[in-house]
């Protein structure tokens, strides 16, 4: 059974960092292209970034690109998202997902989320 | 990378069908065979329901069918169930491995 555990959110004040991670298992983690999308209050999806299964390859949505970086570590089976300057709007809900690389379809597994609350 | 536009509300009655659609531009939808859509309800994560416009993966009902012209991606929904009340996304290729999703769609049965 897939299955992906997200951990890291919490709350933080404006231009703070936090550094998402996302346990993978049931599936082979190395050879499957990773993403992160987030969904703010009360808001609809947005794809924030993915990551090919070697790593070599990092795509941003473009409301994200400069402050937050996207990478793994095949050996643990682990997704991260490094958040620097946070803003408000980046009050989300963070999901970590399966898929988004090339020859994906779209994201075929979710984890449950972790929120990430940024605000003084 | 503007968001997809979809309805904000559609609604139905048990064993009615109902269309939720998705609009997007020549970059996107109109682009790529790369359209999916997610069913989400409160409090959950999002589930995969359709991909490549009309795909059903592993587990998903029959009920659930998936259309693309143009523009625009379409998701039916024949036989609606009260466990179909949800809200649904659709989700599309953008190119340069980016992805856009759409407002989305809340189901009700009424």
């Amino acid at each position: 059974e897939v299955q992906l555990v997200e951990s890291g959110g919490g709350l933080v004040q404006p231009g703070g960092s936090l550094r998402l991670s996302c346990a993978a298992s049931g599936f082979t983690f190395s050879s499957s292209a990773m993403s992160w999308v987030r969904q703010a209050p009360g808001k609809g999806l947005e794809w924030v970034s993915s990551l090919s299964a070697a790593g070599g390859r990092t795509y941003y949505a473009d409301s994200v690109k400069g402050p937050f970086t996207i990478s793994r570590d095949n050996s643990k089976n682990t997704l991260f998202l490094q958040m620097n300057s946070l803003r408000a709007d980046d009050t989300a809900v963070y999901y970590c997902a399966k898929g988004g690389g090339y020859g994906d379809a779209g994201f075929d597994y979710w984890g449950q989320g972790t929120l990430v609350t940024v605000s003084s | 990378q503007s968001a997809l536009t979809q309805p904000a509300s559609v609604s139905g009655s048990p064993g009615q069908s109902i269309t939720i659609s998705c609009t997007g531009t020549s970059s996107d939808v109109g682009s790529y065979n790369l359209v999916s859509w997610y069913q989400q309800h409160p409090g959950k994560a999002p589930k995969f329901m359709i991909y490549e416009g009309n795909k059903r993966p592993s587990g998903v009902a029959s009920r659930f069918s998936g259309s693309k012209s143009g523009n625009t991606a379409s998701l039916t929904i024949s036989g609606l169930q009260a466990e179909d009340e949800a809200d649904y996304y659709c989700c599309s290729y953008a190119g340069s491995s980016t992805w856009v999703f759409g407002t989305g769609t809340k189901v009700t049965v009424l």
